[in-house]
């Protein structure tokens, strides 16, 4: 079974450049999480959607974050106007309604900005 | 909003030592509990999770659950150098959104 697929791995921006995260969950799994983990720390959930409806967005910076999942499988992820402080790795993960327990993790994109 | 704290932030432990990983969290209501594995440079990966009270063991791994002191842990037996990792714990209340703790970073000496 394919896991979840991210892409890019890695990005370096000036501040100010936006960029965009994509992620294709495991096939058949309805939920789909976006993390930021800054090194060395844990994963800080920044939205999550149940197919395509967005459940909890409460921790999206909403005037720079933005992220969609348009027909419930894959979904992207944008930084209009980058900071240095969204220096950090971010994650998607998805998971199976049934399977409330266990998140499955991509690789995640590690994001440099300067 | 759950609130959930890991410690020792770091550790340093000889091979083939007991390892003891803690976590505590805020709200009581909370179905699942969880202990997720990172290493270095690694998408996190779950290693194991309990939803009632007691202990569960799993080859080397066993988590304890006290919900009423709002504490579960893990302990490693044997702890081998490829245990070296970020362990993170989670809980999550029933309706998949998780909450993590900031991490343990466990380092295993030969």
């Amino acid at each position: 079974e394919a896991g979840v697929t991210q892409s890019p791995r890695y990005a370096v921006l000036q501040e100010g450049q936006a960029v965009s995260f994509w992620c294709d969950p495991i096939s058949g799994h309805d939920t789909l999480y976006w993390y930021q983990q800054p090194r060395d720390q844990g994963p800080q959930l920044l939205v999550y959607f149940r197919d395509e409806a967005v459940i909890d967005n409460s921790q999206l910076p909403s005037d720079r974050f933005s992220a969609v999942r348009p027909k419930g499988t894959n979904s992207t992820l944008k930084i209009q106007s980058a900071k240095q402080g969204d220096t950090a790795t971010y994650l998607c993960a998805s998971s199976f309604d049934r399977d409330q327990d266990t998140q499955y993790f991509g690789p995640g994109t590690r994001l440099l900005v300067l | 909003q759950q609130k959930v704290q890991q410690s020792p932030e770091s550790l340093i432990v000889p091979e083939g030592a007991m390892t003891s990983l803690n976590c505590t969290f805020s709200d009581s209501a909370s179905q699942y509990f969880a202990w997720y594995r990172q290493h270095s440079g690694k998408a996190p990966k779950a290693l194991m999770s309990i939803f009632s009270n007691g202990e569960k063991e799993e080859g080397r791994f066993t988590i304890h659950l006290n919900k009423a002191s709002l504490h579960f842990s893990l302990h490693i037996r044997d702890s081998q150098p490829s245990d070296s990792a970020l362990y993170l714990c989670a809980v999550i209340p029933g309706y998949q959104n998780f909450y993590f703790g900031k991490g343990t970073s466990l380092t295993v000496i030969p």
